[in-house]
Formats: structure tokens, C-alpha cells, sequence
């Protein structure tokens, strides 16, 4: 059975530090695999997603990067974080888009001080 | 689906009682499928329901069921016989068959005793 695992669980980091949050998928070949970003009370905003190693794409403007080095890893990362960046984010998989299912990990708490 | 609207930030219920989650969504596709997520407390998305635009009969999941009225571009969720565990964030989500997926802002329901 495919498995999804994010970490760290929650984070707290001072303003201009960098990030790095970790996603690895199991189970499944060549995944579709996404960040996203859920501000308080709102909802989910699409940031990135990657359809094959090293294949990014960006879907807001930003101060965050990912990555995706190997098949199924996708990292999330910023060099400098702002105030803007607290949230929760969630990393999410797919077999395809659109008619597919997103399968979800169970999220990163990051908060910057 | 290219825009999605929740426009019931909050929603409550009795315990056993039936309540209904409303959310509209515009798309130039004609190919698209419509899902509702459920985010409980522990913050984890799960799928609750799936409906492919092309079938005319809603989609049935145990409590769960989904009125999809396709001319009014309306995909509402359904909980019978409510329960506490139901409680939760509710989010509304439509993808074309080529397009990745849009979230609504989400509605909270709480299950009252």
C-alpha cells in the first residue's frame, strides 16, 4: 500500500532563517507530487508541483523553492523566511491530475517568529 | 474546475441529525471530477466522496452522499446521521481531466450532542 510521510510535524523558526520540509511517498512509481499551503482560515493554496524528478512547477510567487531529487522525495525550502510564511503545509500525491485522488500527509506546523 | 465557492464558513448539526454542505464551482471543462476532503482536528486530509461530472447519479459513501446538479454548476455534501467524529473542516475540490485541483475555502462543522 502507498504511504506518505512529511517532516518535520511542526517547526518554529526566527525570521530570515532557512527551511527545508521533507516529503517521501512509498508505494508508487513516479508519482505526481504537490506542496501546499494552508494560511489560518483560509484555504488550500496550490504552491508547487512536480510531475517527475527535477520537473518543477510554480504556481505563486514566492519566497519558497522545492525540489525534488529523487523520484519520490519533494522537498519544500526557502533560504530566508518571513513572517508571511507561517502556515500549515501540506504535501500531496497523485497518480495524474484531475480526475485522480490526492492522497495527503499529515502536514508541517511552521511557525516564524 | 478553475474557481471553487463554500460560501457557509460554518456550519453546526445535532448529533443524528442530517446536514448539508453547499458548494458551487465554474469550469470551462467539459471533462471534470469534483471531490470533498475532510480535515478533523489532527489536521490529516482525507477524501470523503468523489463525483465524475459525467455520471448523472450522485455519488454514494455510507453517510455521506453528494447532490450534484450540473446545470446549476452545484456540488453539495450530504451527512446523515451525524456523528461527533464528523466534525471537521470541509473542503469542496474540482479538477478538468488535465488540470490539477482547486480547493475551496472550506467549511467548519461542528456536531453538536
Amino acid at each position: 500500500s502507498q504511504t506518505i510521510h512529511q517532516w518535520p510535524a511542526t517547526l518554529v523558526q526566527p525570521v530570515g532563517s532557512p527551511l527545508s520540509l521533507e516529503c517521501t511517498v512509498e508505494g508508487t512509481s513516479n508519482p505526481n507530487l504537490y506542496w501546499y499551503r494552508q494560511a489560518a482560515g483560509r484555504g488550500l493554496q496550490l504552491l508547487f508541483y512536480s510531475v517527475g524528478i527535477g520537473q518543477i512547477s510554480s504556481e505563486v510567487p514566492q519566497n519558497l523553492s522545492a525540489s525534488r531529487p529523487q523520484d519520490r522525495q519533494f522537498i519544500l525550502s526557502s533560504k530566508k523566511l518571513l513572517l508571511s510564511d507561517s502556515g500549515f503545509y501540506l504535501c500531496a500525491w497523485s497518480v495524474g491530475v484531475g480526475a485522480n485522488v490526492l492522497t495527503f500527509g499529515a502536514g508541517s506546523r511552521l511557525t516564524v517568529l | 474546475a478553475q474557481t471553487v465557492t463554500q460560501s457557509q464558513p460554518e456550519m453546526s448539526v445535532q448529533e443524528a441529525e442530517t446536514v448539508t454542505l453547499s458548494c458551487t464551482y465554474d469550469t470551462s471543462e467539459s471533462d471534470y471530477y469534483l471531490f470533498w476532503y475532510k480535515q478533523p482536528p489532527s489536521r490529516q486530509m482525507i477524501l470523503v466522496i468523489r463525483q465524475e461530472a459525467y455520471k448523472q447519479q450522485n455519488a454514494t459513501e455510507n453517510r455521506f452522499s453528494v447532490n450534484f446538479q450540473k446545470a446549476a454548476k452545484s456540488f453539495s455534501l450530504k451527512i446523515s446521521d451525524s456523528q461527533l467524529g464528523d466534525a471537521a473542516m470541509y473542503f469542496c475540490a474540482g479538477a478538468g481531466g488535465s488540470e490539477k485541483l482547486v480547493f475551496g475555502k472550506g467549511t467548519k462543522l461542528t456536531v453538536n450532542p
